[in-house]
């Protein structure tokens, strides 16, 4: 089975950075994600982590470290639209499908 | 570009009765997969197909049947509704096996009383 932790919810300023945290158990790892959810509307894809280190993109930045079992999300220069879930993924089994999501972490960002 | 459209987006249903929810995607997409998302739950697999006339048990298959007759389309089926399929449905579609190009409709919320 998998198992995906992240904090249920987080509050940051406007202008600030943020890291939001995932641990994952699982067995056949293959890569991790991370998704921005609004309220009311679909998930949309941020990043995507296979091999160990960080990738950047913009404002934000993934992480990935396979040996712990432990990724982040680092979002800069926060804005006021930030404030979403962001669902963390796994992806892993050989020959099989399977996209396990965690629960989500709601970000508030605020004045 | 439509992308992956899901209809009904809203819909309400007596517990017992039946219905279908389509997905539909113009991407060529051979991956299809639908998620139901819960509070305090995240999205949770229910079914998924690996391409036209394919269909796999996702994480929470039981109660619904799906279908993939055209590549195009993918049929969510709900047999009886009971009150705990009240759920956002979201359908995906992606070119690839892995979640790095994976599309999701916009939902479609279901409710069962």
């Amino acid at each position: 089975g998998q198992n995906i932790d992240q904090p249920t919810e987080m509050t940051a300023t406007e202008g600030a950075i943020v890291q939001i945290n995932c641990t994952y158990q699982t067995s056949g790892f293959n890569g991790l994600f991370w998704y921005q959810q609004h309220a009311g509307e679909a998930p949309t894809f941020l990043s995507y982590n296979v091999l160990d280190g960080l990738e950047e993109k913009g404002r934000f930045s993934s992480f990935l470290s396979r040996s712990k079992g432990y990724s982040y999300l680092l979002l800069k220069e926060l804005q006021m639209k930030d404030s979403a879930y962001y669902l963390c993924a796994v992806t892993s089994g050989a020959g099989s499908y399977q996209l396990t999501f965690g629960k989500g972490t709601k970000l508030s960002v605020i004045p | 570009n439509a992308g992956v459209t899901q209809t009904p987006k809203f819909r309400v249903l007596k517990t017992g009765q039946s219905m279908t929810l389509l997905c539909a995607q113009d991407m060529n997409h051979e991956y299809m997969y639908w998620y139901r998302q819960d509070p305090g739950m995240g999205l949770r697999l229910i079914h998924y197909s690996v391409g036209e006339g394919t269909t796999a048990k996702g994480e929470v298959p039981d109660g619904y049947n799906v279908s993939r007759l055209k590549k195009q389309n993918f049929l969510l089926g709900l047999e009886s509704a009971a009150p705990s399929q009240t759920s956002v449905y979201f359908c995906a579609s992606s070119l690839e096996l892995t979640g790095n190009t994976i599309y999701f409709g916009e939902g479609s919320w279901l409710t069962v009383v």
